[in-house]
């Protein structure tokens, strides 16, 4: 059984299109991400969510919209796709780290997008 | 700026030698963690080191942290071809709610 899984694995599409990504977590995490990774491989975290309450927002254009269903789905919506939008985006998920320290994290396989 | 700078960034050995990959961060940390990226695949935690911590041990990984330092190493002994990835040091800063990545290490065992 896959622990975190995402759809589409790959996507092309065209400059100024809509896109979503879906993920979905069986591991019973209450927190979910998601991360951009360049062609550079520099992962960067995008947002957080913590039982469907965003926590993270890193500076994202609001063309990315998150949304979170149940604590096990955190979708991400991306409006008016860019060139600059091509990459790798993971989905991961994790323990509720609370006040404390951050928990190692699970992820998904990718999302890898491109934009022609 | 990027906390977690790994170093090398790519690193190129025999088949049963010995793998040692660096990483330094700038701020405070709550622990450091590593990770493994398969080529096409997600990453895949490996080990957490607390900051109260110096040494971890985890089959044929070792990981050392020194916090005066503010620098970590992973050590990847009798290497197999298997261990051919990109290994990442990911750092939990205080208060940030969130790991801080580096780069990665790009690690190829040849056979």
């Amino acid at each position: 059984d896959t622990a975190v899984s995402q759809t589409p694995k790959y996507l092309v599409t065209q400059m100024g299109n809509d896109k979503s990504i879906k993920c979905e977590q069986n591991l019973g995490h209450d927190t979910m991400y998601w991360y951009k990774q360049d062609s550079k491989k520099f992962l960067k975290i995008m947002f957080s969510y913590n039982n469907k309450e965003l926590i993270i927002n890193e500076t994202v254009p609001n063309r990315f919209s998150p949304k979170s269903p149940d604590k096990a789905h955190l979708n991400l919506h991306i409006n008016s796709l860019e060139l600059g939008d091509s990459a790798v985006y993971f989905c991961a998920s994790s323990q509720d780290p609370g006040t404390g320290a951050n928990q190692p994290q699970h992820f998904g396989d990718g999302t890898r997008l491109s934009i022609l | 700026s990027q906390q977690g700078e790994e170093d090398p960034q790519a690193l190129s050995i025999q088949e049963g030698e010995n793998a040692t990959m660096n990483c330094s961060y700038k701020t405070s940390i709550n622990n450091l963690q590593w990770y493994r990226q398969n080529s096409g695949r997600g990453l895949v935690h490996l080990i957490l080191i607390r900051s109260n911590e110096r040494e971890k041990h985890s089959g044929r990984l070792r990981v050392t942290l020194d916090t005066s330092k503010k620098s970590s190493s992973l050590l990847i002994t009798a290497s197999r071809a298997a261990d051919t990835a990109s290994y990442f040091c990911a750092t939990d800063p205080w208060g940030a709610q969130k790991l801080v990545f580096g780069q990665g290490t790009r690690l190829t065992i040849n056979p």
